[in-house]
């Protein structure tokens, strides 16, 4: 099975524009979850879909926003993008039938440097 | 804030194992221990997870003590490739407020030397 794919790899976008990253998740996966990691917080929680609905959510600002498709790719967008958001972003999928406690499988990662 | 502590960084010689340690007293009966490792700037992998029984798979083996309250992941020969930084993750087994969060600490940072 082809693992979690996350395009582009690498980005970079200057200060108040807006991006948006893709995730593909394992074949047969309806759960995608995504992270943040910065070397100053580490590996922080974004938002977590299953089945075209956000089921958990973290703390981040309302600029930060995921939606997700019928056939369970996920995208994320970060809107008027600010030097802090510089950053790995990593996506994760499960199968999500149990209740979200399932195993994790993490792609790649985007990397946005913003200038 | 995690709910796992883990030593910052340990060293481990090639084709020795590697003994992973983790505490997580606060840990709750119906809670897993998962271990992940991410080599520098790549997405973290998987390891091994386990509720209660010491479990063995192609990667690695957990040793979870029978309080629960602290596990050992164990590399039985290390080669250069395990330098990485490995987490110890401890969630719940079914549906909660934390679903579909992993929720990570520092980690290990385990460097294999020659």
């Amino acid at each position: 099975k082809a693992g979690v794919t996350q395009t582009p790899r690498y980005l970079i976008k200057t200060r108040g524009q807006q991006v948006t990253l893709s995730c593909s998740p394992i074949s047969g996966h309806r759960s995608v979850s995504w992270y943040q990691q910065t070397p100053g917080q580490g590996l922080q929680f974004l938002f977590e879909y299953f089945s075209e609905t956000q089921r958990n959510k973290g703390n981040f600002p309302g600029r930060f926003s995921g939606r997700q498709f019928s056939n369970s790719r996920s995208e994320m967008n970060v809107s008027t993008l600010e030097l802090g958001d510089s950053a790995l972003y990593l996506c994760a999928s499960s199968t999500g039938t149990s209740g979200g406690a399932e195993t994790q499988y993490f792609g790649p990662g985007t990397r946005l440097l913003v200038l | 804030d995690a709910k796992t502590t883990q030593p910052p960084s340990m060293d481990c010689a090639e084709g020795r194992a590697a003994n992973l340690p983790c505490n997580h007293s606060t840990i709750s009966g119906n809670e897993y221990v998962y271990w992940y490792r991410q080599i520098h700037s790549q997405g973290p992998q998987y390891i091994i997870h386990g509720l209660k029984n010491n479990e063995t798979n192609e990667m690695a083996s957990l040793i979870i003590t029978e309080d629960r309250k602290s596990s050992t992941l164990i590399l039985p020969h290390a080669t250069l490739r395990d330098t990485a930084v490995y987490y110890c993750i401890v969630r719940a087994s079914h549906g909660s407020s934390n679903t579909g969060k992993l929720i990570f600490g520092q980690g290990t940072t385990l460097q294999v030397k020659p």
